[in-house]
């Protein structure tokens, strides 16, 4: 069956404490892994498409990478208004019209 | 471009009524997903269209379901609604090809009651 898993749950950051948060997946194949943030009471907000292993795509203080295995998005030198849940989504190579199966997320809270 | 939107934002019904949420996709995006998020479950797929035909589905009962209109805006029913269908419903729209990024809609927030 396909998984994806994220870890940690939440993280509390100080404003400039770098870290990363995890995205581990088994499925049968993979087309895509999709980066997403979410606001409080809002939609996914996309930030990153990485479809094969290798692959790294950057964007101001976050950076996000692939192994076969898992995803890691990377957040350098974290602002307050990085403050979010951070969610990770797989795409399966079968049976994958329109259908991401997500994570349960990151919290990511920030403080100055 | 406009992003996604979706109508009503906010709504409260009642056990046993219906309820009909609407999606717009962004302009030119002829794939339309649905999706249900709770604090307990996440993110779950509900179904998907493009160009007016339904191409997959999640594992939801047949209280939920969805069309697609020839301009690719969408709509999703629940019928006899049940407490546990409160949640953020959310729609994402894509070109409509594989591999490719959902843009999502800011979301309608649904009480049962």
């Amino acid at each position: 069956e396909d998984q994806v898993t994220q870890s940690p749950e939440a993280l509390r950051l100080q404003e400039g404490e770098s870290s990363s948060l995890n995205c581990s997946y088994t499925v049968s194949g993979l087309r895509g892994l999709f980066w997403y943030r979410q606001d409080p009471g809002k939609g996914p907000e996309f930030l990153f498409t990485l479809y094969s292993a290798g692959e790294e795509k950057e964007k101001e203080r976050l950076k996000a990478t692939l192994t076969k295995k898992e995803s890691f998005l990377h957040i350098t030198a974290p602002k307050p208004e990085d403050s979010a849940t951070y969610l990770c989504a797989v795409q399966p190579i079968t049976d994958s019209w329109g259908k991401f199966q997500f994570g349960a997320g990151t919290q990511v809270v920030v403080t100055p | 471009k406009a992003g996604v939107t979706q109508t009503p934002r906010y709504l409260i019904k009642t056990r046993g009524q219906q309820v009909t949420l609407s999606c717009s996709p962004i302009s030119g995006h002829r794939s339309v997903s649905w999706y249900q998020q709770t604090p307990g479950q996440g993110l779950q797929f509900l179904f998907e269209y493009f160009s007016e035909t339904q191409r997959n589905k999640g594992n939801f009962p047949g209280r939920f379901s969805g069309r697609q209109f020839s301009n690719s805006r969408s709509e999703m029913n629940v019928s006899t609604l049940e407490l546990g269908d409160s949640a953020l419903y959310l729609c994402a729209s894509s070109p409509g090809r594989t591999q490719e990024t959902q843009y999502f809609g800011p979301g309608t927030r649904l009480l049962v009651l």
